[in-house]
């Protein structure tokens, strides 16, 4: 079984902190995402990466960072926390083409369990 | 814009009962569609992915079915039974030369009451 770990389910922060979160997957995929989830709102990409120290920008990158520095870990960095970024965030993985960028629709994503992140 | 329109938001019904879960989008161009079980407190886990040429998909009591000229999907679950609980997102996804896009629906919440 795929196996995606995050390092909190649940995390509160105070405004202006620098925040990380951490993702582990044990299935050797190319391709790790960060999402944000809100009521009523679908899950929004923040990030995506395809390869060991590659990444691109999702739909909504601002006041985020990531790093990849090994294959099977992508951390989510807050720079400074704000209150408007209270949310759930689910790190997911899937495998892909090595080095591309565009190959992740044809896979089913697997997703962690999520971190609940309050700024207060 | 690619859009993708869950209805309803929400719904309950008896165990027991059957029920459907509509999903209409606008992505293009149109690679594959997937929905999603999502349990409170988890990630969301793959039940059905169908491609442009595939019009029903099974899993054991859940069916998924595509219509690729209408940009509709719909979700039936049979025979419900209370761990059906839980969020279903449509998510549709797109395939350009050298790039790939997958939109979110917002999800519909399924109670099952005993």
């Amino acid at each position: 079984d795929v196996k995606v770990t995050q390092s909190s389910r649940y995390l509160v922060k105070r405004t202006g902190e620098k925040v990380f979160l951490e993702c582990v997957q044990d299935m050797d995929h190319e391709n790790m995402f960060w999402y944000r989830q809100d009521p009523g709102l679908g899950l929004r990409l923040i990030y995506f990466s395809y390869d060991v120290k590659m990444k691109e920008k999702g739909d909504i990158p601002e006041g985020y960072s990531v790093s990849r520095e090994k294959k099977e870990r992508f951390s989510l960095i807050l720079e400074s926390a704000s209150t408007n970024q209270t949310s759930m965030y689910l790190c997911a993985s899937s495998p892909g083409t090595p080095g591309t960028s565009g190959s992740f629709s044809s896979y089913e994503q697997y997703f962690g369990p999520g971190t609940r992140l309050t700024v207060t | 814009k690619n859009q993708v329109e869950q209805s309803p938001q929400s719904l309950i019904i008896l165990e027991g009962k059957n029920c459907t879960l509509q999903c209409n989008y606008t992505v293009s161009p149109f690679s594959n569609l997937r929905w999603y079980k999502q349990d409170t407190g988890r990630g969301p886990v793959s039940l059905t992915i169908m491609t442009f040429s595939e019009n029903t998909k099974s899993n054991g009591r859940y069916t998924a079915t595509l219509d690729a000229d209408t940009k509709q999907s719909s979700l039936h679950i049979t025979a419900s039974q209370l761990s059906d609980s839980a969020s279903y997102i449509c998510v549709v996804s797109a395939r350009y030369s050298s790039a790939s896009k997958i939109i979110f629906g917002s999800g519909t919440r399924l109670s099952i009451r005993p």
